[in-house]
């Protein structure tokens, strides 16, 4: 089936530490997104790509690092520097061009630091 | 910068009711404007796609309305029911450089048994 698969479903993270979240796609989408989402509020746009080996900062970058090596691939790292990182993590994706440009999500990535 | 507003922000309301869901966008220069489902813990579902040169959608009991122009949107569920409890949130794909998606910050639903 398509879809777009998100792993680990939860994250622990101890102080200092980098983790990297997976996101994958099989829809053959150009364009993938990552937004951070907290309690009570609505997502927050960290970073997106909209080509492989090209990605843009969004609203919330700092303390973050992409890589779009593969079109169907779009990995997010929470640096040591994100001073809170605990946070519901979704990754998206969409057809970059053509007729139909419907956003697809993953079930996301809880990060938890302890 | 776009941003986009949902009111209210949470609503309760007992099953069989019909009810409007609202979303409000600063800048018109859209792409299309996507209504999602949001359940505790998890991701977002897709309910209704509206291109912005259309004025609704409809998918089963769900119907989406927009008119661009006034930077407005409405999401109506007619005979809700338990099952339609969950948090929805609106998003605008904003055409320009930019071309990102933005969110509002959801509208809380509780439908009473």
């Amino acid at each position: 089936d398509g879809g777009i698969t998100q792993s680990p479903k939860y994250l622990f993270r101890k102080e200092g530490q980098n983790v990297t979240l997976s996101c994958e796609q099989n829809l053959n989408h150009d364009a993938m997104y990552w937004y951070r989402q907290d309690p009570g509020q609505g997502l927050r746009l960290i970073y997106y790509s909209q080509i492989v080996n090209d990605f843009q900062k969004g609203d919330i970058a700092e303390g973050y690092s992409v890589s779009r090596e593969k079109k169907e691939s779009f990995p997010l790292t929470v640096t040591s520097a994100q001073k809170n990182p605990t946070a519901f993590y979704l990754c998206a994706s969409r057809p970059r061009t053509g007729g139909t440009t419907e956003a697809f999500f993953g079930q996301g990535t809880r990060l938890t630091v302890v | 910068k776009q941003e986009v507003t949902q009111i209210p922000a949470a609503l309760s309301v007992p099953e069989g009711e019909n009810l409007v869901l609202n979303c409000s966008f600063t800048d018109s220069a859209i792409y299309n404007l996507q209504w999602f489902r949001q359940d505790p813990g998890k991701g977002l579902t897709s309910l209704l796609l509206i291109q912005s040169s259309q004025r609704e959608q409809t998918s089963g009991r769900l119907n989406a309305s927009l008119d661009k122009s006034s930077g407005r949107s409405t999401l109506y569920i007619a005979a809700s029911q338990p099952g339609d409890s969950a948090t929805y949130l609106c998003a605008v794909f904003s055409s320009g450089s930019a071309r990102q998606l933005t969110f509002g910050s959801g509208t809380q639903l509780t439908v009473l048994p």
